[in-house]
C-alpha cells in the first residue's frame, strides 16, 4: 500500500528561524510529489516536484527532490508568524487524480 | 475566478442518520475529488469523478457514495453515520487531465456526529 510520511509531526521554532519539513514515501507508480500549506480550512498549493535534485523556489520557501532515496525536504527560511499552518506532503501516481497524503507537519513560529 | 465553494460549512448530525455534502467546483473543471480529513488520519482520498463519471475509488466503506452532475457539481452522501465519520469533509477540483496539477481546494464541511 502507498505510503507518505512527514517528520516532525510538530515544530515550534522563534521568528527568524530556518525550518526544514521532511517527507518520505512508498509508492508504486510515483507521478509526482505536492506539499500544501494549510492554515485553517483549505491547503493552499505550494510546489509540484517531479525530477530529482531540481529545486523549486517561491520566496522563502524552497523544495527539492531525491527519488532514489524517495524523500523531498520543504525548507522554509526566516520565518514569519504567517508561516504558522500544517504543511502537507502529497503523492500523486500515474494516471489519475488521486493523491495520498501523509499526516502533516504542524509549525508553529513563535514571535 | 470563483473558487471551490462547499456546503455547507458546518453540519451536526445524530448518528444513524444520513447526511448529503455539496461541492460547486471552478467554472471549467470537470474533476471533483473528496477527502476526509481527521486529526489521526490525516487526509484520505474518498472518490473522485470527472464528467459524471467515478473515475477512482478509495478505501472506505459502502456507506459513503457521490455523484457528480452534468454542470459538474458534485454530491457525497454518508448513511448510517458513525461518531467515527466525525471529521472535515474536502473536495478538491481541477481539470481531471490526470496529473494532480492545478488541485484546488474548498474550505471544507465540518460534520460532527453526536
Amino acid at each position: 500500500e502507498d505510503k507518505v510520511v512527514q517528520s516532525p509531526l510538530s515544530l515550534v521554532v522563534h521568528e527568524g528561524d530556518t525550518v526544514t519539513l521532511n517527507c518520505s514515501y512508498e509508492v508504486t507508480n510515483f507521478r509526482s510529489l505536492l506539499w500544501y500549506k494549510q492554515e485553517k480550512k483549505a491547503p493552499t498549493f505550494l510546489f509540484m516536484l517531479t525530477s530529482s535534485g531540481i529545486e523549486k523556489k517561491s520566496g522563502r520557501l524552497s523544495s527539492i527532490l531525491d527519488k532514489k532515496e524517495l524523500f523531498s525536504i520543504l525548507n522554509i527560511t526566516a520565518t514569519q508568524t504567517g508561516d504558522s499552518a500544517i504543511y502537507l506532503c502529497a503523492i500523486s501516481e500515474g494516471g489519475n487524480e488521486k493523491l495520498t497524503f501523509g499526516t502533516g507537519t504542524r509549525l508553529t513560529i513563535i514571535p | 475566478k470563483a473558487g471551490v465553494t462547499q456546503t455547507p460549512r458546518y453540519l451536526i448530525k445524530t448518528r444513524g442518520q444520513q447526511v448529503t455534502l455539496s461541492c460547486s467546483p471552478i467554472s471549467g473543471h470537470r474533476s471533483v475529488s473528496w477527502y476526509q480529513q481527521t486529526p489521526g488520519q490525516g487526509l484520505q482520498f474518498l472518490f473522485e469523478y470527472f464528467s459524471e463519471t467515478q473515475r477512482n475509488k478509495g478505501n472506505f466503506p459502502g456507506r459513503f457514495s457521490g455523484r457528480q452532475f452534468s454542470n459538474s457539481r458534485s454530491e457525497m452522501n454518508v448513511s448510517t453515520l458513525e461518531l467515527g465519520d466525525s471529521a472535515l469533509y474536502l473536495c478538491a477540483s481541477s481539470l481531471g487531465l490526470g496529473t494532480s496539477y492545478g488541485y484546488t481546494f474548498g474550505s471544507g464541511t465540518r460534520l460532527t456526529v453526536v
